[in-house]
């Protein structure tokens, strides 16, 4: 199995802040990337798809990058509603696997 | 829109199953795959399977062989994931998710299963 771990497990940070989480992979997966958002009580929600992919309604603060075993997630400038936990999922075989998640807190 | 529908919370006793729902609605059902994900209290993001609705084929997470199997019902939009032999480690929110070029791109609401005696 592709194991997936990301970096850092948790984040305190500011409005404002220009914020990155790493997601390395135990061996190459291509681009086959997702980064989630998720809330409390709610359903994860994809952001960007094929490592660099925004997915459409994703605000552009938000952007992908990386192929191979290395990628991040960058937030240009957090906002309020940018407080979350975020996962990095590899699709590029099976099994399915996610990262165990970065939890973003407000400093 | 895409809309995926989950069935209500569930309450188990140890040892027994749960099938959990997902009632998809916005597009044509059986053209796009059917992801199953579930969250521990307090845990990560755990795929758990996946199924083709156009023609059924399922591809299970190895922790579950035999415990789990995923179904979809065309005529009814439906997709079903029934786990088995149930433990408190199963208690978890589950989610169905519905692909888009790969990725699960719209989600359930979730559905929280509790394993207790």
């Amino acid at each position: 199995d592709i194991q997936l771990t990301q970096s850092p497990s948790f984040l305190s940070a500011s409005v404002g802040d220009r914020v990155s989480i790493t997601c390395r992979a135990s061996q190459g997966i291509s681009s086959y990337l997702a980064w989630f958002q998720q809330k409390p009580g709610k359903a994860p929600k994809l952001l960007i798809y094929t490592a660099s992919t925004l997915q459409s309604g994703v605000p552009s603060r938000f952007s992908g990058s990386g192929s191979g075993t290395e990628f991040t997630l960058t937030i240009s400038s957090l906002q309020p509603e940018d407080f979350a936990t975020y996962y990095c999922q590899q699709v590029n075989s099976y099994p399915i696997t996610f990262g165990q998640g970065t939890r973003l807190e407000i400093k | 829109q895409v809309q995926l529908v989950q069935s209500g919370a569930e309450v188990k006793m140890p040892g027994a199953s749960v099938t959990v729902s997902c009632k998809a609605s916005g597009y044509t059902f059986n053209s796009y795959g059917i992801s199953w994900v579930r969250q521990a209290p307090g845990q990560g993001l755990e795929w758990m399977g996946w199924i083709s609705t156009h023609n059924g084929n399922t591809n299970y997470a190895q922790k579950l062989q035999g415990r789990v199997t995923m179904t979809t019902e065309t005529s009814t939009s439906t997709a079903y994931m029934e786990l088995r032999s149930l433990t408190s480690d199963d208690t978890a929110v589950y989610y169905c998710a519905r692909d888009w070029s790969g990725y699960s791109a719209y989600w359930g609401q979730g559905t929280l299963v509790t394993v207790s005696s």
